[in-house]
């Protein structure tokens, strides 16, 4: 069955670098999100993308957070100038259509920030 | 602003029982309820989804209900097998503007032998 593939499973990032979190969605999905899970903490969506464009993001993505897809296969997370409380699971989904059809997770990347 | 109470907060239960657990939520406008189980260390898996006009949806040996008017969901699972141990999350999405998904806390599963 196919899945949600993210690189790198941990990553370690001094604190005020910035950091790319990569996923490679399902291939014929067309919607593209990412979650954030603080390590105890319920899940919380970040953003959504679709058409090379976002189509919905959260009070948590701000200006320090972008998102692209700069190829037919990648979907990137960028953060700019990490924090740390920027230090958690981050998810990436993808699904076949919009936000009624179910969405498939990667396994997530754990983010340190030091 | 769109909150979401899950209970029991950890639930333990012996191998073969069922169990039932609950959500409550204030999403409004709302469009669907999600429920995901999530393995410890793993994203999350999608179970049921059901839009404001279905009362039930099942998955195998999971059935989530869904009351729209009182805004309360249910995920019950029959028969219940040491592999079904996971943290079960409830899910409304907004409609009508915003349609960012809301997640609960979770309930923790654990099923003993």
């Amino acid at each position: 069955e196919p899945e949600v593939t993210q690189t790198p499973s941990h990553q370690v990032t001094q604190m005020g670098q910035e950091v790319i979190l990569r996923c490679v969605p399902i291939s014929n999905h067309l919607y593209f999100y990412w979650y954030r899970q603080i390590l105890g903490q319920k899940v919380e969506f970040l953003v959504s993308f679709y058409n090379n464009e976002i189509s919905e993001k959260s009070e948590i993505f701000d200006d320090q957070f972008s998102v692209e897809r700069p190829d037919g296969s990648n979907f990137t997370l960028k953060i700019r100038s990490t924090k740390l409380e920027d230090s958690a699971m981050y998810f990436c989904a993808s699904s076949v259509e919009g936000m009624s059809q179910p969405q498939h997770f990667g396994d997530g990347t754990r983010l340190s920030i030091l | 602003k769109n909150q979401v109470e899950q209970s029991p907060q950890s639930l333990i239960i012996l191998e073969g029982k069922n169990c039932t657990l609950q959500c409550n939520y204030t999403v409004s406008p709302f469009s669907n309820l999600r429920w995901y189980k999530q393995d410890t260390g793993r994203g999350p898996v999608s179970l049921t989804i059901m839009t404001f006009s279905e009362n039930t949806k099942s998955n195998g040996r999971y059935t989530a209900t869904l009351d729209a008017d009182t805004k309360q969901s249910s995920l019950h699972i029959t028969a219940s097998q040491l592999s079904d141990s996971a943290s079960y999350i409830c899910v409304p999405q907004g409609a009508g503007g915003s349609y960012i998904p809301t997640f609960g806390r979770g309930t923790s599963l654990i099923v003993h032998p």
